[in-house]
């Protein structure tokens, strides 16, 4: 178990919805990372928040958005949901510093 | 932008034998940290082993170990004494110093034979 916390575990939903996936970083970990790993596109960063701030954005579509709240949970909100959008949806946390980040068991998201 | 390659989609060895599982990457910068992930079925993201660029030594951790080639951008994880336990997808992946977002490969798949 990394202590990385992330709900639901699956998630199936219809296109053009709405959903929001729910991460608890590690302990202590300040930093919150967010990525997408689908057939196509592998393992992709989305966005990471550091404390609350957007430190770094990556390959994150504008239809998807994030927050990291004072108790430094996470959530990854994503709209106008499209097939292509199925995916399994990382979390990881890392403490202060240039260490490994601990990923969570993920979210698997269904679009149907 | 920094790349990662993995060239072998699948791999396969028998239990108790050694195999090596191949990582390359591209990257301008001289000082930066790469890792080996491992993902089994149940999903979850296992962090292997890590090297960071400026170290000459190769990374060990039991019966993980890397041959990290800096000059020719190679870093390839070698499994000894293969376990069932052992079968997983394996990413490498490179991360910046002082940046914390990392880059994964395709991944390989290693099946593990009894």
């Amino acid at each position: 178990d990394s202590g990385v916390t992330q709900t639901p575990k699956h998630l199936i939903t219809a296109t053009g919805q709405r959903v929001t996936l729910r991460c608890s970083p590690r302990s202590g970990d300040l930093s919150v990372y967010w990525y997408q790993q689908s057939l196509d596109q592998g393992l992709q960063f989305l966005i990471q928040y550091y404390n609350g701030e957007e430190r770094a954005k990556g390959n994150i579509l504008e239809r998807f958005s994030a927050q990291q709240f004072p108790d430094l949970h996470s959530e990854l909100n994503l709209s106008s949901l499209e097939l292509g959008d199925s995916a399994l949806y990382f979390c990881a946390s890392s403490p202060v510093g240039d260490t490994e980040a601990f990923f969570g068991q993920g979210t698997r998201l269904t679009v149907v | 932008a920094q790349t990662v390659t993995q060239s072998q989609p699948e791999m396969s060895v028998q239990e108790a034998e050694t195999v090596t599982l191949s990582c390359t990457y591209d990257t301008s910068e001289s000082d930066y940290y790469l890792f080996w992930y491992k993902q089994p079925p149940s999903r979850q993201m296992i962090l292997v082993i890590r090297q960071e660029a400026y170290k000459q030594q190769n990374a060990t951790e039991n019966r993980f170990s890397v041959n990290f080639q800096k000059a020719a951008k190679s870093f390839s994880l070698k499994i000894s004494d293969s376990q069932l336990g052992d079968a997983a997808m394996y990413f490498c992946a490179y991360r910046s110093k002082g940046a914390q977002k990392l880059v994964f490969g395709q991944g390989t798949r290693l099946t593990i034979n009894p």
